[in-house]
Protein backbone atom coordinates (compact mmCIF):
# COMPACT_ATOMS: atom_id res chain seq x y z
CA UNK A 1 0.00 0.00 0.00
CA UNK A 2 1.28 3.17 -1.26
CA UNK A 3 1.15 6.05 1.60
CA UNK A 4 2.31 9.61 1.95
CA UNK A 5 2.20 10.80 5.29
CA UNK A 6 2.20 14.88 6.27
CA UNK A 7 2.93 16.47 9.96
CA UNK A 8 -0.11 16.55 11.71
CA UNK A 9 -1.83 19.94 11.98
CA UNK A 10 -3.15 22.75 12.17
CA UNK A 11 0.53 24.58 11.73
CA UNK A 12 -0.15 28.08 13.61
CA UNK A 13 3.72 30.48 12.65
CA UNK A 14 4.23 34.34 13.10
CA UNK A 15 3.85 36.74 10.34
CA UNK A 16 7.53 36.74 9.14
CA UNK A 17 8.70 33.53 10.62
CA UNK A 18 9.22 30.27 8.64
CA UNK A 19 6.91 27.79 8.27
CA UNK A 20 8.03 24.02 8.15
CA UNK A 21 5.97 21.59 6.51
CA UNK A 22 6.71 17.74 5.84
CA UNK A 23 6.13 14.99 4.23
CA UNK A 24 7.30 11.26 4.30
CA UNK A 25 6.28 8.37 1.48
CA UNK A 26 6.65 4.89 1.85
CA UNK A 27 7.29 4.03 -2.51
CA UNK A 28 11.21 3.66 -3.25
CA UNK A 29 10.29 3.47 -6.52
CA UNK A 30 8.35 7.10 -5.99
CA UNK A 31 10.66 9.73 -8.41
CA UNK A 32 8.14 12.91 -8.98
CA UNK A 33 7.58 14.85 -5.85
CA UNK A 34 4.54 17.87 -5.64
CA UNK A 35 3.18 20.71 -3.08
CA UNK A 36 0.19 22.08 -3.78
CA UNK A 37 -2.01 24.72 -1.82
CA UNK A 38 -5.60 24.74 -1.16
CA UNK A 39 -7.19 28.16 -0.04
CA UNK A 40 -10.43 27.24 1.66
CA UNK A 41 -13.05 26.49 -0.50
CA UNK A 42 -10.72 26.17 -3.82
CA UNK A 43 -9.42 23.58 -5.66
CA UNK A 44 -5.91 22.58 -5.05
CA UNK A 45 -2.90 24.67 -7.13
CA UNK A 46 0.47 23.70 -7.90
CA UNK A 47 3.28 25.61 -6.07
CA UNK A 48 6.26 23.37 -6.30
CA UNK A 49 7.77 20.00 -7.80
CA UNK A 50 10.85 18.21 -7.14
CA UNK A 51 12.60 15.66 -8.71
CA UNK A 52 15.92 15.64 -7.52
CA UNK A 53 18.32 15.16 -4.03
CA UNK A 54 18.46 18.30 -2.28
CA UNK A 55 17.20 21.81 -2.29
CA UNK A 56 14.94 24.08 -4.70
CA UNK A 57 13.76 27.14 -4.27
CA UNK A 58 11.11 29.10 -5.68
CA UNK A 59 11.05 32.98 -4.40
CA UNK A 60 10.02 32.00 -0.42
CA UNK A 61 9.33 28.52 -1.15
CA UNK A 62 11.84 25.79 -0.57
CA UNK A 63 11.24 22.07 -0.97
CA UNK A 64 13.57 19.96 -0.02
CA UNK A 65 13.71 15.99 -1.23
CA UNK A 66 15.93 13.13 0.58
CA UNK A 67 14.93 9.79 -0.75
CA UNK A 68 17.23 7.94 1.25
CA UNK A 69 14.90 9.16 3.91
CA UNK A 70 11.84 8.90 1.74
CA UNK A 71 11.39 12.57 2.88
CA UNK A 72 10.07 15.84 1.10
CA UNK A 73 9.65 18.77 2.74
CA UNK A 74 8.20 22.68 2.08
CA UNK A 75 10.03 25.48 3.69
CA UNK A 76 7.74 28.62 3.49
CA UNK A 77 10.33 32.26 4.67
CA UNK A 78 8.65 35.70 5.48
CA UNK A 79 5.22 33.70 6.15
CA UNK A 80 2.60 35.83 4.72
CA UNK A 81 -1.07 35.71 6.30
CA UNK A 82 -2.37 35.17 2.40
CA UNK A 83 0.31 31.94 3.35
CA UNK A 84 -2.45 30.35 5.23
CA UNK A 85 -3.80 27.31 3.42
CA UNK A 86 -3.85 23.93 3.49
CA UNK A 87 -1.14 22.61 1.90
CA UNK A 88 -0.82 18.51 -0.11
CA UNK A 89 1.90 17.09 -0.38
CA UNK A 90 1.90 14.55 -3.78
CA UNK A 91 3.94 11.86 -4.72
CA UNK A 92 4.05 9.96 -8.21
CA UNK A 93 2.96 6.73 -7.73
CA UNK A 94 3.75 5.64 -11.40
CA UNK A 95 1.53 5.39 -14.39
CA UNK A 96 1.08 9.38 -14.40
CA UNK A 97 -0.69 8.54 -11.02
CA UNK A 98 -0.89 10.53 -7.21
CA UNK A 99 -1.15 10.12 -4.13
CA UNK A 100 -2.05 13.00 -1.73
CA UNK A 101 -1.33 13.21 1.69
CA UNK A 102 -4.26 14.50 3.82
CA UNK A 103 -2.69 17.95 4.11
CA UNK A 104 -1.90 20.14 7.08
CA UNK A 105 -3.25 23.48 7.86
CA UNK A 106 -1.27 26.44 8.41
CA UNK A 107 -2.39 29.41 9.79
CA UNK A 108 -0.11 32.77 9.60
CA UNK A 109 -0.86 34.73 12.47
CA UNK A 110 -0.12 39.05 11.79
CA UNK B 1 -5.55 28.81 -21.29
CA UNK B 2 -9.07 27.70 -20.20
CA UNK B 3 -7.64 25.44 -17.03
CA UNK B 4 -9.68 22.53 -16.39
CA UNK B 5 -13.38 23.55 -16.53
CA UNK B 6 -16.09 21.74 -14.46
CA UNK B 7 -19.79 22.04 -14.17
CA UNK B 8 -21.71 22.36 -12.23
CA UNK B 9 -20.17 24.46 -9.46
CA UNK B 10 -22.50 23.68 -6.86
CA UNK B 11 -25.42 20.21 -6.95
CA UNK B 12 -28.35 19.67 -4.58
CA UNK B 13 -30.35 17.10 -5.27
CA UNK B 14 -32.53 14.22 -3.21
CA UNK B 15 -31.29 11.07 -2.56
CA UNK B 16 -31.94 8.22 -5.36
CA UNK B 17 -31.98 10.85 -8.07
CA UNK B 18 -29.41 10.62 -10.68
CA UNK B 19 -26.27 12.93 -11.05
CA UNK B 20 -23.51 13.66 -13.51
CA UNK B 21 -20.53 15.84 -13.29
CA UNK B 22 -18.48 17.03 -16.39
CA UNK B 23 -15.11 17.88 -16.96
CA UNK B 24 -13.40 19.51 -19.65
CA UNK B 25 -9.77 19.26 -19.49
CA UNK B 26 -7.11 21.31 -20.67
CA UNK B 27 -6.23 20.83 -24.40
CA UNK B 28 -3.48 18.81 -25.55
CA UNK B 29 -3.72 16.87 -22.25
CA UNK B 30 -3.86 13.15 -22.04
CA UNK B 31 -4.24 12.07 -18.72
CA UNK B 32 -7.33 12.87 -16.90
CA UNK B 33 -7.91 12.33 -13.23
CA UNK B 34 -11.56 12.30 -11.25
CA UNK B 35 -11.31 12.98 -7.16
CA UNK B 36 -13.17 13.20 -4.45
CA UNK B 37 -12.43 15.42 -0.91
CA UNK B 38 -13.73 15.20 2.17
CA UNK B 39 -12.85 16.68 5.35
CA UNK B 40 -12.40 13.32 6.81
CA UNK B 41 -11.00 11.06 3.99
CA UNK B 42 -9.20 14.25 2.01
CA UNK B 43 -8.29 14.06 -1.67
CA UNK B 44 -9.41 10.26 -2.56
CA UNK B 45 -8.74 8.73 -6.38
CA UNK B 46 -12.01 7.68 -8.18
CA UNK B 47 -10.41 7.23 -11.50
CA UNK B 48 -8.09 7.73 -14.04
CA UNK B 49 -8.00 7.59 -18.10
CA UNK B 50 -4.36 8.15 -19.79
CA UNK B 51 -5.40 8.53 -23.78
CA UNK B 52 -9.04 8.40 -23.21
CA UNK B 53 -8.86 4.76 -21.62
CA UNK B 54 -9.67 4.39 -18.25
CA UNK B 55 -6.61 2.91 -16.68
CA UNK B 56 -7.63 2.47 -12.54
CA UNK B 57 -11.02 2.48 -11.37
CA UNK B 58 -9.90 0.47 -7.73
CA UNK B 59 -11.07 3.75 -6.56
CA UNK B 60 -14.91 4.19 -7.36
CA UNK B 61 -16.60 3.12 -3.90
CA UNK B 62 -19.62 1.55 -5.79
CA UNK B 63 -21.26 0.36 -8.74
CA UNK B 64 -23.27 3.42 -8.34
CA UNK B 65 -20.94 5.31 -9.59
CA UNK B 66 -19.25 5.47 -13.65
CA UNK B 67 -16.70 7.17 -15.28
CA UNK B 68 -16.80 7.93 -19.51
CA UNK B 69 -14.09 9.52 -21.51
CA UNK B 70 -16.03 9.54 -24.57
CA UNK B 71 -13.28 11.71 -26.50
CA UNK B 72 -10.06 14.20 -25.31
CA UNK B 73 -12.29 16.80 -24.56
CA UNK B 74 -15.09 15.80 -22.38
CA UNK B 75 -15.48 13.73 -19.55
CA UNK B 76 -17.94 12.52 -17.24
CA UNK B 77 -18.91 10.93 -13.65
CA UNK B 78 -21.81 9.85 -12.95
CA UNK B 79 -23.89 8.28 -9.62
CA UNK B 80 -26.66 6.76 -9.79
CA UNK B 81 -28.50 6.46 -7.28
CA UNK B 82 -27.17 9.39 -5.15
CA UNK B 83 -26.99 8.68 -1.56
CA UNK B 84 -26.12 11.17 0.81
CA UNK B 85 -23.16 9.87 1.65
CA UNK B 86 -21.77 10.84 -1.89
CA UNK B 87 -21.81 14.62 -0.38
CA UNK B 88 -18.40 16.15 -0.92
CA UNK B 89 -16.67 18.07 -3.44
CA UNK B 90 -15.73 16.33 -7.04
CA UNK B 91 -12.53 17.45 -8.59
CA UNK B 92 -11.28 16.88 -12.03
CA UNK B 93 -7.91 17.43 -12.85
CA UNK B 94 -5.72 16.93 -16.07
CA UNK B 95 -1.90 16.60 -16.97
CA UNK B 96 0.09 16.87 -19.78
CA UNK B 97 2.75 13.68 -18.89
CA UNK B 98 4.09 11.63 -15.93
CA UNK B 99 5.86 13.72 -13.42
CA UNK B 100 4.59 17.16 -14.58
CA UNK B 101 1.87 17.38 -11.40
CA UNK B 102 -1.92 17.66 -12.14
CA UNK B 103 -3.90 21.10 -12.66
CA UNK B 104 -7.19 21.05 -10.93
CA UNK B 105 -10.52 22.24 -12.03
CA UNK B 106 -12.34 24.41 -9.57
CA UNK B 107 -14.45 21.09 -8.38
CA UNK B 108 -18.03 20.63 -8.11
CA UNK B 109 -19.76 20.46 -4.78
CA UNK B 110 -22.42 17.90 -4.17
CA UNK B 111 -24.64 17.97 -1.60
CA UNK B 112 -27.66 14.59 -1.48
CA UNK B 113 -30.02 15.36 0.96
Amino acid sequence: QKEVEQNSGPLSVPEGAIASLNCTYSDRGSQSFFWYRQYSGKSPELIMSIYSNGDKEDGRFTAQLNKASQYVSLLIRDSQPSDSATYLCAVDAGANNLFFGTGTRLTVIP
Amino acid sequence: DAGVIQSPRHEVTEMGQEVTLRCKPISGHNSLFWYRQTMMRGLELLIYFNNNVPIDDSGMPEDRFSAKMPNASFSTLKIQPSEPRDSAVYFCASSLYRGNGYTFGSGTRLTVV
